[in-house]
């Protein structure tokens, strides 16, 4: 089955260092590629999503490159800031319309000021 | 625009009673989500509605669990009898229906229960 594995937290890191989370993906289909954050107290909010190899998602300074020859969806981030603090999540959606996502574990990221 | 509404936010209950959770959806999607994330683990699916119709209910652990969708606009997951290991965070995600197109999906804010 489809399925998304991402690296484990917590992540702590100091403000204005660079930021990787990786995430890679197993699918029986072509996926389409998400990142969706989780801010302390709030929804999940999609921050980003690639829906083709190479294609590159973009979004509040955040990036992550499709890439179907690794079968990866890396997250980075040149340089974090105190309130990029929340839990992120990877995921796909194997589909035509509108269907689910599968997720991975999510990674708490904390940035120290 | 109001975003997806979730009722309650808490909610902590004994095993073996009933609770009822509702969401509230984004007026006019017609794609209705819902996904339990367990002690830390993934986000997993646990069914999807188009209107009031399940067209997908997979993820449904077991028939402790029920679904409704009346007129196509609120969704209610009761859980009866709720067991332990049913904690977790429920969460609600609603999207418009454009066909082939793959459309965001808005998540609720979700309702943390806990079975004691």
């Amino acid at each position: 089955g489809d399925s998304v594995t991402q690296m484990e937290g917590p992540v702590t890191l100091s403000e204005e260092a660079f930021l990787t989370i990786n995430c890679t993906y197993t699918a029986t289909g072509y996926p389409s590629l998400f990142w969706y954050v989780q801010y302390p107290g709030e929804g999940l909010q999609l921050l980003l999503k690639a829906t083709k190899a190479d294609d590159k998602g973009s979004n509040k300074g955040f990036e992550a490159t499709y890439r179907k020859e690794t079968t990866s969806f890396h997250l980075e981030k040149g340089s974090v800031q105190v309130s990029d603090s929340a839990v992120y999540f990877c995921a796909l959606s194997v589909s035509f319309g509108n269907e689910k996502l599968t997720f991975g574990t999510g990674t708490r990221l904390t940035i120290i000021p | 625009e109001a975003g997806v509404t979730q009722f309650p936010s808490h909610s902590v209950i004994e095993k073996g009673q009933t609770v009822t959770l509702r969401c509230d959806p984004i007026s006019g999607h017609d794609n209705l989500y819902w996904y339990r994330r367990v002690m830390g683990k993934e986000i997993k699916f646990l069914l999807h509605f188009v209107k009031e119709s399940k067209q997908d209910e997979s993820g449904m652990p077991n028939n402790r669990f029920l679904a409704e969708r009346t007129g196509g606009t609120y969704s209610t997951l009761k859980v009866q009898p709720a067991e332990l290991e049913d904690s977790g965070v429920y969460f609600c995600a609603s999207s418009q229906d454009r066909g082939r197109v793959q459309e965001t999906q808005y998540f609720g804010p979700g309702t943390r229960l806990l079975v004691l």
